[in-house]
């Protein structure tokens, strides 16, 4: 069984700053798709940016980029430049090749300061 | 493109009740997700199915949660009788699944169904 682990569950920094959420997974599979999705209070989950384990080129989408260590299995996040709308929670997920279910970790509860 | 469609978006119930969740995933898409997110978890995956079939529903309480998908396209979820720890956000989420000979894997998800179980 896969398992998704998030070390912190709270993180606070200010506006403009630049912030790294840690994500390490544990699986056996050779092929696999990892993500992070960002959940707004009282709001709906929405993709932030996705990376294909055969890929070795780390995905980025604008302020967001990835640092992806297929060999340490882990899949950190970065933030640059971050925004008061950047405030969320942010959800490490997995999932194996076939479209099957995301496998979630706890979360980290980030915070923008202004 | 109209999103993941969800209702009703709260819900509060006394245990031992029923109660039923709808979903319409986004115009398309194959596949379909049920998942619970408990508070201050991330969410867990209950069903899932590919056009009308289940493809996995080993994390669904099969003794009280019930879920179907007829035509392929929208789907309920159904919890009878609820118990208090069944209280959570129930998200559906959809994805392409197969398309030009490739899963294409990133879900969407809806807005969610919040239930409180007194």
């Amino acid at each position: 069984a896969q398992t998704v682990t998030q070390s912190q569950p709270e993180m606070s920094v200010q506006e403009a700053e630049t912030v790294t959420l840690s994500c390490t997974y544990d699986t056996s599979e050779s092929n696999y798709y990892l993500f992070w999705y960002k959940q707004p209070p009282s709001r709906q989950m929405i993709l932030v940016i996705r990376q294909e384990a055969y890929k070795q080129q780390n995905a980025t989408e604008n302020r967001f980029s990835v640092n992806f260590q297929k060999a340490a299995k882990s899949f950190s996040l970065k933030i640059s430049d971050s925004q008061l709308g950047d405030t969320a929670m942010y959800f490490c997920a997995f999932t194996g090749g076939g479209a099957d279910g995301l496998t979630f970790g706890k979360g980290t509860h980030l915070i923008i300061q202004p | 493109e109209a999103g993941v469609a969800q209702s009703p978006r709260y819900k509060i119930i006394e245990k031992r009740q029923s109660v039923a969740f709808w979903c319409n995933p986004i115009s398309g898409h194959a596949t379909l997700y049920w998942y619970q997110q408990i508070l201050g978890q991330g969410p867990k995956l209950l069903i899932q199915f590919q056009n009308n079939g289940v493809v996995d529903d080993s994390q669904l309480p099969k003794d009280r949660f019930s879920a179907e998908r007829l035509k392929g396209v929208d789907s309920t979820l159904k919890i009878q009788p609820a118990k208090l720890e069944d209280s959570a956000v129930y998200l559906c989420a959809s994805s392409l699944g197969l398309a030009g000979g490739l899963y294409q894997e990133t879900q969407y998800f809806g807005p969610g169904t919040r239930l409180l179980v007194l």
